[in-house]
């Protein structure tokens, strides 16, 4: 299994203004993951974080709104930016543990809720 | 594209009565299959898995899933319902491959048991 932290867990913000998030695992891991859950929605892939190397963004997703650090293999962050009441959200980040085959179990933290006035 | 879809978005049963939770997948080859359970302000835990090693899958707390190719179908069931099950349920895909850990999530059942 794997033991994930994030900070803040949550928060309430100003329309435009930007929110660090922070994710730690408790052992080092190659990939990382970012998700967003809407308010009475299902979970939706963000971006994929490795270690050295610029994160990987999904469709609707992109750098300049959700800029991401993989600074080392247990500590990742996302950052809010500019930030507007439809990025009200759960996010929540996880890991995959396995072998690298697609029944990998995936691990998730306790997710940030973030509203935004 | 690989996709699933919940069939109910709720679900509300009665202590001790059998729980159904529907589940269809689209995927063009063996998929790999999870049940998530997300709980009240709390994290998502991980129920159980298909890993092709059996058709029924047994998970924690009691809940099963049996995997139909032929229905396409990974229903989630447990025989006797507990107040401490109400949550929402998420059905999962892993495509692997290019997108390995990139999981797709059904919409959600939320399932509420009465006393």
């Amino acid at each position: 299994s794997a033991v994930i932290s994030q900070k803040p867990s949550r928060d309430i913000c100003q329309r435009g203004t930007s929110l660090t998030i922070q994710c730690q695992v408790d052992s080092q891991v190659t990939m990382m993951f970012w998700y967003r859950q809407q308010p009475g929605q299902s979970l939706t892939l963000i971006a994929t974080a490795n270690q050295g190397s610029e994160a990987t963004y999904e469709s609707g997703f992109v750098i300049d709104k959700f800029p991401i650090s993989r600074p080392n293999l247990t500590f990742s962050t996302l950052t809010v930016s500019n930030m507007s009441p439809e990025d009200s959200s759960i996010y929540l980040c996880s890991v995959v543990r396995g072998g690298g085959v697609s029944t990998d179990t995936q691990y998730f933290g306790p997710g940030t809720r973030l509203t935004v006035l | 594209a690989q996709s699933v879809t919940q069939l109910d978005s709720h679900v509300s049963v009665s202590e001790g009565t059998p729980v159904l939770l529907r589940c269809n997948y689209s995927s063009s080859y063996s998929p790999s299959l999870f049940w998530y359970v997300q709980h009240p302000n709390k994290g998502l835990q991980l129920l159980l898995k298909y890993t092709s090693a059996a058709t029924l899958v047994k998970g924690i707390n009691g809940f099963e899933a049996e995997f139909k190719k032929s229905e396409t179908s990974f229903h989630l069931t447990k025989p006797s319902a507990h107040m401490s099950d109400a949550a929402e349920y998420f059905c999962v895909h892993n495509a692997g491959g290019t997108s390995y850990g990139k999981l797709t999530f059904g919409q959600g059942t939320i399932l509420t048991v009465h006393p």
